[in-house]
Formats: C-alpha cells, sequence, structure tokens
C-alpha cells in the first residue's frame, strides 16, 4: 500500500529566508508524486508534480521539489518565502488509481 | 470549463440525520475520490472510484456510502450522521494514471 509522511507539522519562517519542507513516501514503484498548497479556507492548488525524468522539478510561485528514489523523498523547496506563502502544504502520491496524501505542513511566515 | 462541482458548500446536520453530498466533473475523468480533513490529519481518502462502476473502500470508509451515479457523478451518503463526521469534504477527480487531480471546493459539515 502506498503512504505519505510529512515529518513537520508546522514550521515557521523569516519573510527572505529559505524553506524546506519534507516528504517520504512508500510505494513498491515510482508513483506520481505531487505538492498541494492550501490557504486557509480555500481549496487545494496544485504547486507541482513529478512523473519522471529530471528529478528536479519547477512548479509555481517560485516553488521546486527534487525526487530522489534513493531515499524514496520529494521534498518541496522555495528560496525566499514571502508572506503569501503562509498555508498549509500536503505532499501526495498517486498510483494504483489512487492518490493519498500525508497530513500536511502548516508555514507560518514572519515579517 | 467548471472542473469538479461539489455541493452544497455549507451543511448542519443534527445527530442522526442523513444527507447525500453530490460530486460532478466535467473532465471526462475515470477517477473519482471522496476525502475528508480535519486539523492535523491531512486529507483521508474514504471511498474512490477508479472507473464507473467500481467503489472502494479508503482509509476511513466507515458510516459512509458512495454511488458512481455515472461518469461524471459520485455522490457520498451518510445514513446516521455522527458528530464525530463534522469535517471539510473534498470531491477530487484524475484521469486513470493519476497524473493530476482536480478538486471541489469543499463540503464544510457540522454534526450537532
Amino acid at each position: 500500500a502506498q503512504s505519505v509522511t510529512q515529518p513537520d507539522i508546522h514550521i515557521t519562517v523569516s519573510e527572505g529566508a529559505s524553506l524546506e519542507l519534507r516528504c517520504n513516501y512508500s510505494y513498491g514503484a515510482t508513483p506520481y508524486l505531487f505538492w498541494y498548497v492550501q490557504s486557509p479556507g480555500q481549496g487545494l492548488q496544485l504547486l507541482l508534480k513529478y512523473f519522471s525524468g529530471d528529478t528536479l522539478v519547477q512548479g509555481i510561485k517560485g516553488f521546486e521539489a527534487e525526487f530522489k528514489r534513493s531515499q524514496s523523498s520529494f521534498n518541496l523547496r522555495k528560496p525566499s518565502v514571502h508572506w503569501s506563502d503562509a498555508a498549509e502544504y500536503f505532499c501526495a502520491v498517486g498510483n494504483d488509481y489512487k492518490l493519498s496524501f500525508g497530513a500536511g505542513t502548516t508555514v507560518t511566515v514572519r515579517a | 470549463n467548471a472542473g469538479v462541482t461539489q455541493t452544497p458548500k455549507f451543511q448542519v446536520l443534527k445527530t442522526g440525520q442523513s444527507m447525500t453530498l453530490q460530486c460532478a466533473q466535467d473532465m471526462n475523468h475515470n477517477s473519482m475520490y471522496w476525502y475528508r480533513q480535519d486539523p492535523g490529519m491531512g486529507l483521508r481518502l474514504i471511498y474512490y472510484s477508479a472507473s464507473e462502476g467500481t467503489t472502494d473502500k479508503g482509509e476511513v470508509p466507515n458510516g459512509y456510502n458512495v454511488s458512481r451515479l455515472n461518469k461524471r457523478e459520485f455522490s457520498l451518503r451518510l445514513e446516521s450522521a455522527a458528530p464525530s463526521q463534522t469535517s471539510v469534504y473534498f470531491c477530487a477527480s484524475t484521469d486513470r494514471a493519476v497524473t493530476e487531480a482536480f478538486f471541489g471546493q469543499g463540503t464544510r459539515l457540522t454534526v450537532v
């Protein structure tokens, strides 16, 4: 069965600082991997996705993620956060006709 | 292009009442999903339907039933609502290969 782990429940970062959110997955083969963002009271927006090929994936809003097969990880990064990046971030894995999510990481941005 | 449409957006039920959450997608997707979102627990899969005519249990199916009415529509029914079912519910759809998921705007359900 596939599963997703996001080890960090909450991260606080200063505006302008870099951000890295961790995601580990469990699946027998290489799954499809996703990062979604959810602002308070809103639905989910896709930031980026990985299927195959280049292991460094660029997404919207200046985010990128790196797939590391050896570590079963798909960490999300942003070089310089903006106050508007305060939100909850979800990693997801898709395959076998299912899409499973991690528990999420809440990001707080301080001025 | 509406994408995924969920109704209603808000609902308050009394314990023991029943209701059906409706979901429709217009992207010709094969797979559809129902999730519930609770603080600190992310999105947990209730049921999914890999194709028209099939449904399967997810992580938290107890207390729910689903119907894949046709390729477009996937409904979630609470037969006898309980306060533990207070949550935000999301419907989603994907193509068969799960290359991208599209979500409805969510239903905020309160059971009192």
